[in-house]
């Protein structure tokens, strides 16, 4: 398997800007995870779904932030507009309930936002 | 509110030694709990996932224990290598709940 795939690695956007990252979680796996990484506030978990649908976006900073898996192999997250405090690495991660939910992490989107 | 809370924060040795990193979590009320590693600039790394009932797991040189009621983990690595250099994160998953709580992690390095 390709483990959990992630584009673009690195994006750099103006302020104000619109910014889609996408996820590909491994195939098989029911659970899909958003986080962000931050030297300040370390890994948080944004929002994740269970079988394509949304179970808990508490995590979500803002109203510009949103995420949608329209089926089991795709997930977005998009930030619109986009604010310099945007800045970070974005991690998605996906796990399979039948065993035990271990997360699998993919390499991560750094997004710098000027 | 669940906290999980990795000592040290940085250690730096020699190869060859054999190294233990600590984690502990305030809520007792756990599912599993689940080691990473991850190297500067990349993503997370599944070390080893321990169940609440287990009392260890091993994988090659890491060895990580579990004690529940005491709110405590350590990873065990023996006979540190250069490469074992990167950051080490542990993470909680309560009952009933699907989420990870994650610690700040230990930044190790082990030099030549």
């Amino acid at each position: 398997d390709a483990g959990v795939i992630q584009s673009p690695r690195h994006e750099v956007t103006e302020m104000g800007q619109e910014v889609t990252l996408r996820c590909k979680p491994i195939s098989g796996h029911d659970y899909l995870f958003w986080y962000r990484q931050t030297m300040m506030r370390g890994l948080e978990l944004l929002i994740y779904f269970n079988n394509n649908v949304p179970i808990d976006d508490s995590g979500m900073p803002e109203d510009r932030f949103s995420a949608k898996m329209p089926n089991a192999s795709f997930s977005t997250l998009k930030i619109q507009p986009s604010e310099p405090r945007d800045s970070a690495v974005y991690f998605c991660a996906s796990s399979f309930r039948q065993v035990w939910n271990e997360q699998f992490f993919g390499p991560g989107t750094r997004l710098t936002v000027l | 509110k669940q906290e999980v809370t990795q000592i040290p924060a940085a250690l730096s040795v020699p190869e060859g030694e054999n190294l233990v990193l600590n984690c502990s979590f305030t809520d007792s009320a756990i599912y599993n709990l689940q080691w990473f590693r991850q190297d500067p600039g990349k993503g997370l790394t599944s070390l080893l996932l321990i169940q609440s009932s287990q009392r260890e797991q091993t994988s090659g040189r890491l060895n990580a224990s579990l004690d529940k009621s005491s709110g405590r983990s350590t990873l065990y690595i023996a006979a540190s290598q250069p490469g074992d250099s990167a950051t080490y994160l542990c993470a909680v998953r309560r009952d009933n709940t699907d989420k990870l709580i994650f610690g700040t992690g230990t930044r190790l390095q082990v030099f030549p």
